[in-house]
């Protein structure tokens, strides 16, 4: 199975600096058909997981432009530019590529 | 606007079984993959299951062989029949649209205990 391996475990920041999750994946994400099926969802504490970025950078509707994803075949981040009070919650990161799907661990975002 | 909405979540015993739904609506449910993800209390994600358009299954191996997922395309559900389930099976249970989980439901609680 694919093991996602995220960092930090958590995060506290300073409301309006900048924030950075790290993703590793124990194998490369690059499904056959050419695509890097990794996802970022969002947790925010008493909610359901929220997908913020698919397929490694692209972002889903609705998703603040602050939030962007990077990375390819086993390295992955997810960037806040500017963390807002809204954005406290885990954060997780998924692999569709292959079977069994797989989550990091989570990281938890806090503000200091 | 999509909506996914479970049900059937409650108490069971060990051993015992239990089947969850979600209801599909605002997107062409026979079009999409359907995913079960579990989140045990204060833990994090952990995918259980995923159908595909043509019905084919996929499980996370700590439920193969115990858990069974299912779709009704002329009802947009989807349902996963827990059966044998054990104590580390407690948890919300959420369905989540696409095999890349888009969407997900709020979820429904499956707690197991005697």
């Amino acid at each position: 199975d694919v093991v996602l391996t995220q960092s930090p475990l958590s995060l506290p920041v300073t409301l309006g600096q900048p924030a950075s999750i790290s993703c590793k994946s124990s194998q490369s994400l690059v499904h056959s058909d050419g695509n890097t099926y990794l996802n970022w969802f969002q947790q925010r504490p008493g909610q359901s997981p929220r997908r913020l970025i698919y397929r490694v950078s692209n972002r889903d509707s609705g998703v603040p432009d602050r939030f962007s994803g990077s990375g390819s075949a086993t390295d992955f981040t997810l960037k806040i530019t500017r963390v807002e009070a809204e954005d406290v919650g885990v954060y997780y990161c998924m692999q569709g590529t292959q079977w069994p799907r797989t989550f990091g661990q989570g990281t938890k975002v806090e503000i200091k | 606007e999509v909506q996914l909405l479970e049900s059937g979540g409650g108490l069971v015993q060990p051993g015992g079984s239990l089947r969850l739904s979600c209801a599909a609506s605002g997107f062409t449910f026979s079009n999409f993959g359907m995913s079960w993800v579990r989140q045990a209390p204060g833990k994090g994600l952990d995918w259980v299951s995923t159908i595909s358009t043509a019905g084919n299954s996929f499980y996370a191996d700590s439920v193969t062989g115990r858990f069974t997922i299912s779709r009704d395309d002329s009802k947009n559900t989807v349902s996963l029949l827990l059966s044998s389930v054990r104590a580390d099976d407690t948890a919300v249970y959420y369905c989540a649209m696409s095999t890349q989980a888009d969407v997900w439901g709020q979820g429904t609680t499956v707690t197991v205990s005697s």
